[in-house]
């Protein structure tokens, strides 16, 4: 079963909005990821949390991590048309390169 | 900066026949993966490789195997394709627990 799991699996929002998207995991974890992937192209990095931390930004990304309740959160700021994607959270499991599992992301609209 | 390559880039198959994806990086990375994606979906691991020298199942390894020639590039092989191998197939690299790089995909049809 997969490890990360997002919510919502489709949301559509109005350009200039936020847009806030969940990931849920089952196991202990090293550290979380977030990726986009634009149709028809690779997965793109975007942010990494570590366990140890609660909160992250980078530009108009921020990031939380509660490790009680297993879950992250991804907020887009002052959404633009071109942050139209798809989303995946992924999550390493030790310090080591194991293995990292995503879930099936969540489908992002900015109209414009 | 080549990053993560991947070829072929499209492939059609007939059901039975093999074929190996190839995949190399060029940032010395010590692990690597391969995923399927299949549409409207996430990403299922099929194999990874730690480090050279080791490969280890994903998620949904049944039907694949792999080989990490060296430390650059690791291979995927569809022994004999089966229709439900029809998926876009994502090689990635990364450093310990860190971000994953990607390549921009192959996309398989088996008919």
């Amino acid at each position: 079963s997969q490890q990360g799991e997002e919510d919502p699996q489709a949301l559509s929002i109005q350009e200039g909005e936020n847009a806030t998207m969940n990931c849920s995991y089952k196991t202990s974890i090293n550290n979380l990821q977030w990726y986009r992937q634009n149709s028809g192209r690779g997965l793109v990095h975007l942010i990494l949390i570590r366990s140890n931390e609660r909160e992250k930004h980078s530009g108009r990304l921020r990031v939380t991590l509660d490790t009680s309740k297993k879950s992250s959160s991804l907020l887009i700021t002052a959404s633009r048309a071109a942050d139209t994607a798809s989303y995946f959270c992924a999550t390493a499991y030790n310090t080591n390169a194991g293995k990292s599992t995503f879930g099936d992301g969540t489908t992002l609209t900015v109209k414009p | 900066n080549a990053g993560v390559t991947q070829t072929p880039k499209f492939q059609v198959l007939k059901t039975g026949q093999s074929m190996t994806l190839q995949c190399a990086q060029d940032m010395n990375h010590n692990s690597m993966y391969w995923y399927r994606q299949d549409p409207g979906m996430g990403l299922r691991l099929i194999y990874y490789s730690a480090s050279e020298g080791t490969t280890d199942k994903g998620e949904v390894p049944n039907g694949y195997n792999v080989s990490r020639l060296n430390k650059r590039e690791f291979s995927l092989r569809l022994e004999s394709a089966a229709p439900s191998q029809t998926s876009v197939y994502f090689c990635a690299s990364r450093l310990a627990a860190g971000e994953l790089f990607f390549g921009e995909g192959s996309r398989l049809t088996v008919l």
